[in-house]
């Protein structure tokens, strides 16, 4: 049973940065999967952030114009997520998602608000 | 990036009868080189995460009760949900998957009449 939980501050102030990790149980994060950060806001609806490989080949929304980098950490099993730059518009609820051909496995997401 | 856009935005059907939300792309996202379409549907209840319901526009995932189907190609795709339970209240979306950026449609909240 697969299992995906994300973690990290719920509140980050405005020019700062958003960092967030993704602890994947019952699969491993070098597995043939891709590893994706997908985000929900009621201005925007769910919005595709980016997505990474474990040999670290990773894809990048273009509209976030470089603010973002996911790594994985194979040691621990998890994926992370840093977006630089934050403005109230990045505020969301942040989900980690399994990808083999689309997002077959979902985390229970995290809310980040960016405020001062 | 390819846009996704479902009719209607809401709607409200009775218990039992038949769900129909439609999913228009912006281009193709038929592969014919596999012959598949690349287009999911997703399940979205209050405070859960999405829940993939569909992929390859009708291939039902493990799981997801009979009651679900899709259907279409290359720019227009309906989901279906017959015989409509109080537990199928949510928010449906459709994905493509064809190209990146991966997008979604906008959503379709559906409520029990």
């Amino acid at each position: 049973h697969v299992q995906l939980q994300e973690s990290g501050p719920g509140l980050v102030k405005p020019s700062g940065t958003l960092s967030l990790r993704c602890a994947v149980s019952g699969d491993s994060i070098s597995s043939n999967n891709w590893w994706s950060w997908v985000r929900q806001s009621p201005g925007k609806g769910l919005e595709w952030i980016g997505e990474i490989f474990h040999s670290g080949n990773s894809n990048y929304n273009p509209s976030f114009k470089g603010r973002v980098t996911i790594s994985v950490d194979k040691d621990k099993n998890q994926l992370s997520l840093r977006l630089n730059s934050v403005t109230a518009a990045d505020t969301a609820v942040y989900y980690c998602a399994r990808r083999l051909k689309t997002f077959d496995t979902w985390g229970q997401g995290t809310r980040v608000t960016v405020s001062s | 990036d390819i846009v996704l856009t479902q009719s209607p935005d809401s709607l409200a059907v009775s218990l039992g009868e038949t769900a129909t939300i439609k999913c228009k792309s912006s281009q193709s996202i038929f592969f014919s080189s596999t012959g598949f379409n690349y287009l999911a549907w997703f399940q979205q209840k209050a405070g859960q995460p999405p829940k993939l319901l569909i992929y390859w526009a009708s291939i039902r995932e493990s799981g997801v009760p009979d009651r679900f189907s899709g259907s279409g190609s290359e720019t227009d795709f309906t989901l279906t949900i017959n015989n409509l339970q109080a537990e199928d209240v949510a928010f449906y979306y459709c994905q493509q998957y064809y190209s990146s950026p991966f997008t979604f449609g906008q959503g379709t909240k559906l409520e029990i009449e």
